[in-house]
């Protein structure tokens, strides 16, 4: 099936650093969502979007909705040691119920 | 909030065995799914399913069925159990909101070992 690239793969960073990650596809979506998965967990709804341009906050998330519609990005500002864990973007194509999913981001951060 | 509830986290079944792990969602949402999560692989979807005895075949269905008879309710399958299934599986559910666009939420995972 298709999936996402989802970059980095992996970050390490110090607490209080921001973070950037993003999601690209060749394919146009019209939702993409992000999720957070710590260790033997299911993962958990952080953002959702659903308009091309769309740009939301979380507390300290934020993500936005590319305009060309094949890409997304989450950024969390001031890391905190709980921000841990992996991180998935998740799009779904018009007319389909399935989501197409990133590999993941796996964040550590460092106190 | 939404809730959906996997009734067990963890499970340890031999080869061959019929395994049900079953799923619950309490929001009255059309659509539900089961996923396996494995290092490396990323989320796959099994089988999905967008009403009661309704369901379609995922990426990965083989070695797996499912049944819906209840709105609430989807179980997944597997009829002889390999260890080559050893994996940890998520359940979601999603409400039906058409071109508007649906968010999935997902259950807390079973831990399958096929020993």
């Amino acid at each position: 099936g298709q999936q996402l690239n989802q970059s980095p793969q992996s970050m390490f960073i110090q607490e209080g650093e921001d973070v950037s990650m993003n999601c690209t596809s060749s394919s146009i979506f019209n939702t993409w969502l992000w999720y957070k998965q710590d260790p033997g967990e299911g993962p958990v709804l952080l953002i959702a979007l659903y308009k091309a341009g769309e740009l939301t906050s979380n507390g300290r998330l934020t993500a936005q909705f590319g305009i060309t519609r094949k890409d997304s990005f989450l950024n969390i500002s001031a890391s905190i040691p709980s921000d841990v864990g992996i991180y998935f973007c998740a799009g779904r194509q018009g007319g389909s119920e399935k989501l197409v999913f990133g590999k993941g981001t796996k964040l550590t951060v460092n106190p | 909030d939404v809730k959906v509830t996997q009734s067990s986290r963890y499970l340890v079944k031999r080869t061959g065995e019929k395994v049900f792990l079953e799923c619950v969602q309490d929001m009255d949402h059309e659509n539900m799914f089961w996923y396996r999560q494995d290092p490396g692989l990323g989320l796959r979807l099994i089988y999905f399913s967008y009403d009661v005895k309704m369901k379609e075949k995922g990426d990965i269905p083989e070695g797996y069925s499912v049944s819906r008879e209840k709105k609430e309710r989807f179980s997944l399958i597997l009829e002889s159990a390999s260890t080559n299934q050893t994996s940890m599986y998520l359940c979601a559910s999603s409400e039906d909101r058409g071109v508007l666009g649906n968010t999935i939420y997902f259950g807390e995972g079973s831990w399958l070992t096929v020993v």
